[in-house]
């Protein structure tokens, strides 16, 4: 089945540091639609990223990710931590086909000053 | 931005107890999910909901949940009998369309606690 690996369980980092969160998934559909979602502290969890398209960098609030299809993997970048940054992070995998949205474990972010 | 409303946010029910967790979805919205969420674990689908009906769910949703949206107000998801697996945050979510073109709202969960 559909499934969504999230390698990093915590990630700390220095205020200005760049930021990568790993996200690889496995699916049988050759067009999956990819997201990362942001629940900050005592908040819903919201759309930060999505994409559709391979090998096409997709951009939102600072962030960005590229689907790459060849490798399963749709990495979550960002040049420049900040301290606001700090939240939990889900990569989300869909078929298109269905409504169903499959998580992963989800990255806590912590940046410090 | 549109908002999902879950009441309340905490609910303590005794096992074998009947309990509704509520949602006040996005007011146009027309597709309505249930995630389940154990503590440490992933969000998890359990079923979504649209034009009255239940469209599609998971393993997860067993035979004691049921969902319903009555007269166009509160999407509720009922457990009877709750167990003590159930023990869960819930979160409600809604969207316009599909997840493949709109975004899917998420509300702040409902942490479900059977004793």
């Amino acid at each position: 089945g559909d499934s969504v690996t999230q390698t990093e369980g915590l990630v700390t980092l220095t205020e200005g540091l760049p930021v990568m969160l790993n996200c690889t998934y496995q699916t049988i559909y050759s067009n999956p639609f990819l997201f990362w979602y942001v629940q900050h502290l005592n908040e819903s969890p919201r759309l930060l990223l999505k994409s559709f398209t391979d090998n096409k960098r997709t951009e939102h609030q600072g962030f960005h990710a590229t689907l790459h299809k060849s490798s399963s993997s749709f990495h979550l970048q960002k040049s420049s931590a900040q301290l606001s940054d700090s939240a939990l992070y889900y990569c989300a995998l869909s078929e298109g086909s269905n409504n169903r949205i499959f998580f992963g474990d989800g990255t806590q972010l912590v940046v410090k000053p | 931005g549109p908002k999902v409303l879950q009441i309340p946010s905490h609910q303590i029910i005794d096992m074998g107890q009947m309990v509704t967790l509520n949602c006040d979805p996005v007011s146009n919205h027309l597709y309505f999910y249930w995630y389940k969420q154990i503590l440490g674990q992933q969000m998890e689908f359990l079923v979504n909901f649209y034009n009255g009906k239940v469209m599609e769910k998971s393993k997860l949703f067993k035979d004691q949940f049921s969902v319903e949206r009555p007269d166009g107000s509160y999407f509720t998801l009922k457990i009877q009998p709750t167990a003590l697996e159930d023990s869960a945050v819930y979160f409600c979510a809604s969207s316009l369309g599909g997840v493949a073109n709109t975004e899917v709202f998420f509300g702040k969960g409902t942490r479900l606690t059977v004793v």
